[in-house]
């Protein structure tokens, strides 16, 4: 069965530091990877999506990610945060077989001024 | 184009009460799909439909339904409300082609049961 573990339920980076948001799959397939992102009393964004085209994918809003299929990681990353980019961040799986979207537990991110 | 809408945004609603919650996907999109999501159990999957069949139904009782539309909109319906499904109700839309298509998702509604 496909899931996926995001380490870290809070992350605090200042404005201007790197964002580094982690996220591990298990899948017994190429997985397809997705990121989105969510803010208060909204529904989810699509920041970015992984489908094996090439393994660094870049996103909206300055975010990209990194499919390492030896470390299982689809990490989250931005140069430079912005206040603006305080939001949950989730990683998901897609799973074709059952036609849903397999998420992890989530990562609120704070930026700090 | 439209994004997913989904009505209404709010509702308060009494234990023991049903509840019927809409879905428009975006147009051209034939799969529907339903998330809950709650502070204690995250985001978790009630049921997918695609040209009104459902293709798969999550780990949820059967106070849990849903149905779709000819013109792909979507309904979910939860009878006898509890309080414990007080929650963030998610619908997204796709496209459906592949596994790697993306999902896009609604606003919500925000259920709480009283």
């Amino acid at each position: 069965a496909q899931s996926v573990t995001q380490l870290g339920s809070h992350v605090s980076v200042s404005e201007g530091a790197l964002v580094l948001l982690r996220c591990n799959y298990s899948s017994s397939v190429p997985p397809y990877l997705f990121w989105y992102v969510q803010y208060p009393n909204q529904g989810l964004q699509l920041l970015l999506k992984y489908t094996s085209a090439a393994t660094l994918v870049k996103g909206i809003n300055g975010f990209e990610a990194e499919f390492k299929k030896s470390e299982t990681s689809f990490h989250l990353t931005k140069p430079s945060a912005h206040m603006s980019d305080a939001a949950e961040y989730f990683c998901a799986v897609s799973d074709p077989g059952t036609y849903k979207y397999i998420f992890g537990t989530g990562t609120r991110l704070k930026v700090l001024a | 184009k439209a994004g997913v809408t989904q009505t209404p945004r709010y509702l308060i609603k009494t234990r023991g009460q049903q509840v019927t919650l809409s879905c428009s996907p975006i147009s051209g999109h034939r799969s529907v799909s339903w998330y809950q999501q709650t502070p204690g159990q995250g985001l978790q999957f009630l049921f997918e439909y695609f040209s009104e069949t459902q293709r798969n139904k999550g780990n949820f009782p059967g106070r849990f339904s849903g149905r779709q539309f000819s013109n792909s909109r979507s309904e979910m319906n939860v009878s006898t409300l509890e309080l414990g499904d007080s929650a963030l109700y998610l619908c997204a839309s796709s496209q459906a082609t592949g596994g790697g298509t993306e999902a896009f998702f609604g606003q919500g509604t925000r259920l709480t049961v009283v």
